[in-house]
């Protein structure tokens, strides 16, 4: 599995666009790339995923470079309840089975 | 369409008990994991049936923890005897089958939290 690197945290305020990027120099050709949302308390919500270039949802974008060495995770107009862990997923399904792995996580905090 | 539930949402037990947690997957998931985690730690795999067979249980501590999902419906962790640092949240989440190397979007509970006294 490639190894992702995401910052540790992130302090925004509310209406700003926040960017979170994730690196995975290691990410192999038939890698998917995949969001995950952590509230307190709650399980892991997927948010997005992507392959390559952008895809966008109602909830975020997701922004991938040419070489897929990266990717940004675009929040636009946070609010107070974006206030989460956001983690960042890389894999496929290798041999027909694919097991989620998260890292760290990014926790993002937004103040008023 | 119910999500992914978990029961119970809070377990406290004395060290040396055994605790069952139990997860109903998505009707229709084949797909069903855990995962734990410890306080300060990340989100631990553990193991992942696919339908009733144990596809991977690499994450599995140690001979005290006993997955089972009869029927490939939903499944139990079972903790005997449980110790001091069994203590986490335990999640579970379910996913449909994806095709050739996409993965699918995983589904999970809203988490067991365990703690052992």
């Amino acid at each position: 599995l490639a190894k992702t690197t995401q910052p540790i945290s992130m302090d925004s305020y509310e209406g700003q666009e926040v960017n979170i990027t994730c690196s995975h120099n290691n990410i192999a050709t038939n890698d998917y790339i995949t969001w995950y949302q952590q509230f307190p308390s709650q399980g892991p919500r997927f948010i997005i995923q992507g392959y390559k270039t952008k895809v966008t949802n109602e909830v975020a974008s997701l922004f991938i470079p040419a070489d897929r060495k990266s990717s940004t995770l675009s929040l636009p107009r946070v609010s107070l309840s974006d206030t989460a862990v956001y983690y960042c997923l890389v894999g496929d399904r290798t041999g027909g089975s694919y097991i989620p792995t998260f890292g760290r996580g990014t926790s993002l905090i937004v103040h008023p | 369409e119910a999500g992914v539930t978990q029961f119970p949402s809070h377990s406290v037990i004395e060290k040396g008990q055994t605790v069952t947690l139990r997860c109903d997957p998505i009707s229709g998931h084949d797909n069903l994991y855990w995962y734990r985690r410890v306080m300060g730690k990340e989100i631990k795999f553990l193991l992942h049936f696919v339908k009733e067979s144990k596809q991977d249980e690499s994450g599995m501590p140690n001979n005290r923890f006993l997955a089972e999902r009869t029927g490939g419906t939903y499944s139990t962790l079972k903790v005997q005897p449980a110790e001091l640092e069994d203590s986490g949240v335990y999640f579970c989440a379910s996913s449909q089958d994806g095709v050739g190397a996409r993965i699918t979007e995983a589904f999970f509970g809203q988490g067991t939290r365990l703690t052992v006294v």
